[in-house]
């Protein structure tokens, strides 16, 4: 069965530093989102990507936020400066179509800001 | 802008006993409903949705559950527990106002004794 990766499982990082997390959706997916779930606390929703552009976004991705498909098969989310409450685990999901499809989740990336 | 409720942190049951975990959205139309399931160190699983039709819906591993408008509650339920199904479970509904973006619930923790 097709399933949503992510790369790395844990990443480690100073405060300051730039860091990339990268995703790999379903291939024929058309929508692609990043959440987080900062610990103990819920799910949050992130961005929303949709033919090579950002369809929506929350109040949490400011600037220092980006998303990017470089090669029609990766989805990767850019924090330029991190910050120590970005701490959380971000998810990435992939769905076929909009608002009734299901959003296929990737087993997460652990990021941990020093 | 649509979201639930998720009243219970933590539920523990025993092995072979029923289980019911509450939702409840605040949504003036139909909402778009999920129930998805997080195993430890792993992404999350759709167990079923609601969209419209029939209120009783019926999702993997057993698990089902029912729409009810008057209640506006969405709760989900399994007749026998297994211990495999010691998890995190989320309730999540669309968020219109963020295009397909999913809100989720802070989440219950299951436990299930032997």
């Amino acid at each position: 069965e097709p399933e949503v990766t992510q790369t790395p499982s844990h990443q480690v990082t100073q405060m300051g530093q730039e860091v990339i997390l990268r995703c790999v959706p379903i291939s024929n997916h058309l929508y692609f989102y990043w959440y987080r779930q900062i610990l103990g606390q819920k799910v949050e929703f992130l961005v929303s990507f949709y033919n090579n552009e950002i369809s929506e976004k929350s109040e949490i991705f400011d600037d220092q936020f980006s998303v990017e498909r470089p090669d029609g098969s990766n989805f990767t989310l850019k924090i330029r400066s991190t910050k120590l409450e970005d701490s959380a685990m971000y998810f990435c999901a992939s769905s076929g179509w909009g608002s009734t499809d299901t959003q296929y989740f990737g087993p997460g990336t652990r990021l941990t800001v020093l | 802008a649509q979201s639930v409720t998720q009243p219970d942190i933590h539920i523990t049951v025993s092995e072979g006993a029923s289980l019911e975990l509450r939702c409840n959205y605040s949504y003036g139309a139909t909402p778009y409903l999920f129930w998805y399931v997080q195993s430890p160190g792993q992404g999350l699983q759709l167990l079923l949705k609601y969209f419209s039709g029939d209120t009783l819906v019926q999702g993997i591993k057993g698990f089902e559950a029912e729409f009810k408008r008057s209640q506006s509650s969405f709760n989900l339920r399994k007749p026998s527990v297994h211990w495999s199904d010691a998890a995190e479970y989320f309730c999540a509904v669309v968020n219109s106002n963020s295009g397909y973006a999913l809100n989720f619930g802070k989440g219950t923790s299951l436990l299930v004794t032997p």
